[in-house]
């Protein structure tokens, strides 16, 4: 299994709503990442947690929460979002965190994305 | 300033015609990752060239490394409609004593049939 499964595909969210867009892995994968890709642009990092703790914060405004509540899952909370913020948000897994990609030593895994409409 | 500067940004060739796509840094990467990705999914891993010089296959594509480990290259043999796609590079950079993996501008093929 090399799957990371992100749900839901679609987000329609009012600017007052609260939602949340969740990410799962079931390869013992120990780092997880959530990036967002607006249209004809590359993925930008948002987050990284490595062993469920929060590693990297690219200074992402606080209306984004994640939480990873153990291994396998990863969660991003939304709440009082702008239209702006609509987007490709993506979830990618790896067996260890950057120095181990960077040795080519592991791959990091990516979800199909969850497109996010913020009316 | 990009880190890793991809060209072209756009390429649009007819099917069975050849195709090369740059990826080239004034940083020196430990290694690079080819990612292709297609509207609304999520990018799928390529390959990873780790070694300086190092030349990999994987069916009509081909990837060379530079010596420097600086730049990249993708090479499509007799293009197919089904390689229509973004083509992304990535490496991890240093930031703050911390790394993290970043991707190129992307090349956006369209094979025509």
């Amino acid at each position: 299994d090399t799957e990371v499964t992100q749900t839901p595909k679609h987000l329609v969210m009012g600017m007052t709503n609260k939602k949340s867009l969740k990410c799962e892995q079931h390869m013992g994968h120990r780092a997880m990442y959530w990036y967002k890709q607006k249209a004809k642009k590359p993925p930008e990092l948002m987050f990284v947690y490595s062993y469920e703790k929060l590693s990297i914060n690219e200074s992402v405004p606080s209306r984004f929460s994640p939480e990873c509540p153990n291994s396998s899952l990863l969660n991003l909370h939304l709440h009082a979002l702008q239209p702006e913020d609509s987007a490709l948000y993506l979830c990618a897994s790896s067996q260890e965190e950057w120095a181990e990609i960077s040795l080519g030593n592991t791959e990091a895994f990516f979800g199909q994305g969850t497109r996010l409409t913020v009316v | 300033t990009q880190l890793l500067e991809q060209s072209p940004q756009f390429l649009s060739i007819q099917e069975g015609e050849n195709l090369t796509v740059y990826c080239n840094s004034s940083s020196v990467f430990s290694s690079l990752q080819w990612y292709r990705q297609e509207p609304g999914e999520g990018p799928v891993l390529l390959v990873t060239v780790v070694t300086g010089g190092e030349v990999k296959k994987l069916k009509r594509l081909t990837f060379q490394f530079g010596d420097a480990r600086k730049d990249s290259s993708l090479h499509i043999t007799a293009a197919q409609t089904g390689d229509t796609g973004l083509y992304l590079c990535a490496g991890v950079v240093p930031q703050g004593g911390s790394e993290k993996l970043v991707f190129g501008k992307g090349t956006k093929l369209t094979v025509n049939p």
